[in-house]
């Protein structure tokens, strides 16, 4: 089946650092990536589609400045948290879009990646 | 507003026991809807699509458009299906876009 990957799982970082978030495809192509954000208790937030090759697009209230996506190949799209602040410490979780046979896309979700600033 | 409502965050019943884990939702146009699971520690995946219409591990999902509902069944829970199951809809009949509700967790009792 189809495998989405994400570096690191989880990651600790200073305020005022950056932090990047790798999403992978392994097995698969995928011209689309979505970015989630998930709060503790809380629902997946859909932060910003990533499609290969041009700019993502930011739902409202998402800082494209602040949480910069790059999607430069088929099977890999990066969300960079730049400048990060305590605020920003949450569950970072991607997906990326696949056909299934009969040619309905499926989005497979990766693990999630932990960021807590401090 | 395109909205997803799951209106309870916790829903515990006994093994063999009926469930029914509940989704409204709120979109003027012809949503596609989803049903995700997340065991524990382990990724979202994808349990049911209504335009699939299948059933997967027992478990059931209908459209009802009148009532704007996508209610999750199962006639007989296992302790296995003991998970976090998200109701969600995609505005635009694929897959992209996709916006979840808040979620509830089931717990099957033994």
């Amino acid at each position: 089946g189809a495998v989405v990957s994400q570096h690191p799982s989880w990651v600790i970082c200073k305020s005022g650092t950056s932090v990047k978030i790798e999403c992978r495809s392994l097995d698969f192509q995928a011209t689309t990536m979505f970015w989630y954000r998930q709060f503790p208790k809380q629902s997946l937030m859909l932060m910003a589609t990533s499609n290969e090759g041009s700019k993502a697009t930011y739902e409202q209230g998402v800082e494209k400045d602040k949480f910069l996506i790059n999607h430069a190949s088929l099977t890999l799209s990066t969300l960079t948290v730049t400048s990060a602040h305590p605020e920003d410490s949450s569950f970072y979780i991607c997906s990326a879009l696949s056909p299934l046979a009969g040619g309905i896309d499926t989005q497979y979700f990766g693990p999630g990646t932990r960021l807590t600033v401090l | 507003a395109q909205r997803v409502t799951q209106p309870e965050k916790l829903l515990s019943v006994f093994k063999g026991a009926p469930v029914e884990l509940k989704c409204n939702y709120s979109y003027s146009g012809s949503p596609e809807l989803f049903w995700y699971v997340q065991y524990s520690r382990q990724r979202l995946q994808l349990l049911l699509r209504h335009i699939s219409r299948e059933s997967i591990k027992g478990f059931t999902a209908d459209l009802n458009k009148g009532e704007t509902s996508f209610h999750l069944k199962k006639p007989f829970a296992q302790e296995e299906d003991s998970a976090m199951y998200y109701c969600a809809l995609s505005p635009g009949g694929s897959q992209g876009n996709l916006i979840f509700g808040k979620g509830t967790k089931l717990s099957v009792k033994p």
